[in-house]
């Protein structure tokens, strides 16, 4: 119940394409859903965020659609370039909680 | 930038050897996490810290792993008589209070264990 599922594992798109990113989650206590983005040899780094009274966010490129019904979320990013290639974790956290489950993340990698 | 860092950036060590590995959060952040990664997985977490008061230890995979705070900033994650399957990278977190949104990532410490 306390696991995030991620797929795909990896995903290849052409420059300019809009990968997509899903991630699946049980607990219906969690109430912030992050997205965070790792380059080789960094931390993950925050990217964007969203909470379950809305259903969607943008900022910038980047897109979370959220499902509160099927408690599904997912990363859009609009305009990929290689510049976003990269793994992409989601992750989950409960009310008033502090331990954040990633999921399993995706690897990333857009052709120029 | 004052981010946080995380030193040695790479330990090789031999299977039973003792490791430590060091977590200098931000500056005035009170919350600080310890996460493993291992190849191709996530994120596991391990510990938390948040001010003075008691650890969250749930994470530990084991025994062989500790973790200290001293006065409220730099962290040392110890693990003790290493196996191989300690080998990953470990990451440490920060962010300004428990209820704060947003952990900040170290660049993590590789550890290879032989």
């Amino acid at each position: 119940q306390q696991q995030v599922k991620q797929s795909p594992q990896s995903l290849i798109v052409q420059k300019g394409g809009i990968p997509i990113i899903n991630c699946a989650y049980e607990n219906t206590a969690f109430d912030y859903f992050p997205w965070y983005q790792q380059f080789p040899g960094k931390g993950p780094a925050l990217l964007i965020a969203i909470r379950p009274d809305v259903s969607e966010k943008k900022e910038g490129r980047f897109t979370i659609s959220f499902n509160k019904s099927a408690k599904q979320f997912s990363l859009h990013i609009m305009d990929s370039q290689p510049g976003d290639s990269a793994t992409y974790f989601c992750a989950a956290r409960g009310t008033g909680g502090f331990k954040t489950i990633f999921g399993a993340g995706t690897r990333l990698f857009v052709k120029a | 930038g004052a981010g946080v860092s995380q030193s040695p950036s790479n330990k090789v060590t031999e299977k039973g050897k003792d490791v430590e590995l060091r977590c200098d959060p931000i500056s005035g952040h009170t919350a600080l996490y310890w996460y493993r990664q291992s190849l191709g997985q996530g994120l596991e977490f391990l510990i938390y810290f948040q001010g003075n008061s008691a650890p969250d230890k749930s994470g530990l995979p084991s025994d062989r792993f500790s973790a200290e705070r001293t006065g409220g900033s730099v962290s040392t994650l110890t693990i003790q008589r290493t196996q191989q399957e300690d080998s990953a990278v470990y990451l440490c977190a920060s962010s300004l209070s428990q209820g704060s949104d947003t952990q900040y990532f170290g660049p993590g410490t590789r550890l290879t264990v032989l």
